[in-house]
C-alpha cells in the first residue's frame, strides 16, 4: 500500500490567495483526519470524517478554513483567503475506525508545508 | 480537559547513551497512551502504545510504562543510535473520545 498521500508537499503563496491541500487516504480506511502542526501550538486536530461525512470540525480555526471529502479516496482542505498566520505543516491521517475503548492506529501522510507571505 | 505535557527539547545525546523523554497526562476517563515518532521530512508513525494501567509498550528498543499513580508515560531506550534522531510525540486517546491529543514534541539528536 502506498500509504496516505498528500499533495503538494510544499506550497508558498501570497496573503489573500486561495490554497487547496489534497489527501488520499489508505484504501479501506473509513476515517480521515486533518491536523495542523505549528511551533507555537504543536499538533492540532482540525476536522475528521467518517465515511466521507464530517463528524467533528470544532478544531477548524475560522470560516476561512473548509474541508470536503467528495468520495472515499479524496479529501481537500481549503483556506480562502490565506493569511501569514496559516503558515504551518498540515497533515492528513486515516484509520480503519475509532471507538470506545478500542484504538485504531492513525496513519499519517508526509504533510504539506504551507508558507503564506 | 485532556492534555499531554512532555519534556521540552531539544535533546542531544551521544550514540549508545541512555534516553528518557518524560511525558505526563491529564484525562477525565481511562485513556490509552501512545508515543509517535516523526523522522525528518515524514509524517508521524506510531512507535508504541499502552491501553491500560501498568501496561508496557515496546518497539525498536524503546519502552514506556503506563503509570496511573503518577499519570506518566515516560519513553526510554537503553542505547540510542544515530538513526533514532527524530521528533517524539506523546499522545493520549481518552475512552469514548474520537481523537488524539498530542504533546508538543521533543526533538532528539544522536551524534556519533
Amino acid at each position: 500500500d502506498a500509504g496516505v498521500i498528500q499533495s503538494p508537499r510544499h506550497e508558498v503563496t501570497e496573503m489573500g490567495q486561495e490554497v487547496t491541500l489534497r489527501c488520499k487516504p489508505i484504501s479501506g480506511h473509513d476515517y480521515l483526519f486533518w491536523y495542523r502542526q505549528t511551533m507555537m501550538r504543536g499538533l492540532e486536530l482540525l476536522i475528521y470524517f467518517n465515511n466521507n461525512v464530517p463528524i467533528d470540525d470544532s478544531g477548524m480555526p475560522e470560516d476561512r478554513f473548509s474541508a470536503k471529502m467528495p468520495n472515499a479516496s479524496f479529501s481537500t482542505l481549503k483556506i480562502q483567503p490565506s493569511e501569514p498566520r496559516d503558515s504551518a505543516v498540515y497533515f492528513c491521517a486515516s484509520s480503519l475506525g475509532i471507538g470506545q475503548g478500542v484504538f485504531y492506529e492513525q496513519y499519517f501522510g508526509p504533510g504539506t508545508r504551507l508558507t503564506v507571505t | 480537559g485532556d492534555s499531554v505535557t512532555q519534556m521540552e527539547g531539544p535533546v542531544t545525546l551521544s550514540e549508545e547513551a541512555f534516553l528518557t523523554i518524560n511525558c505526563t497526562y491529564t484525562a477525565t476517563g481511562y485513556p490509552s497512551l501512545f508515543w509517535y515518532v516523526q523522522y525528518p521530512g515524514e509524517g508521524l508513525q506510531l512507535l508504541l502504545k499502552a491501553t491500560k494501567a501498568d501496561d508496557k509498550g515496546s518497539n525498536k528498543g524503546f519502552e514506556a510504562t503506563y503509570r496511573k499513580e503518577t499519570t506518566s508515560f515516560h519513553l526510554e531506550k537503553g542505547s540510542v543510535q544515530v538513526s533514532d534522531s527524530a521528533v517524539y510525540f506523546c499522545a493520549l486517546s481518552d475512552s469514548g473520545a474520537n481523537n488524539l491529543f498530542f504533546g508538543t514534541g521533543t526533538r532528539l539528536t544522536v551524534i556519533p
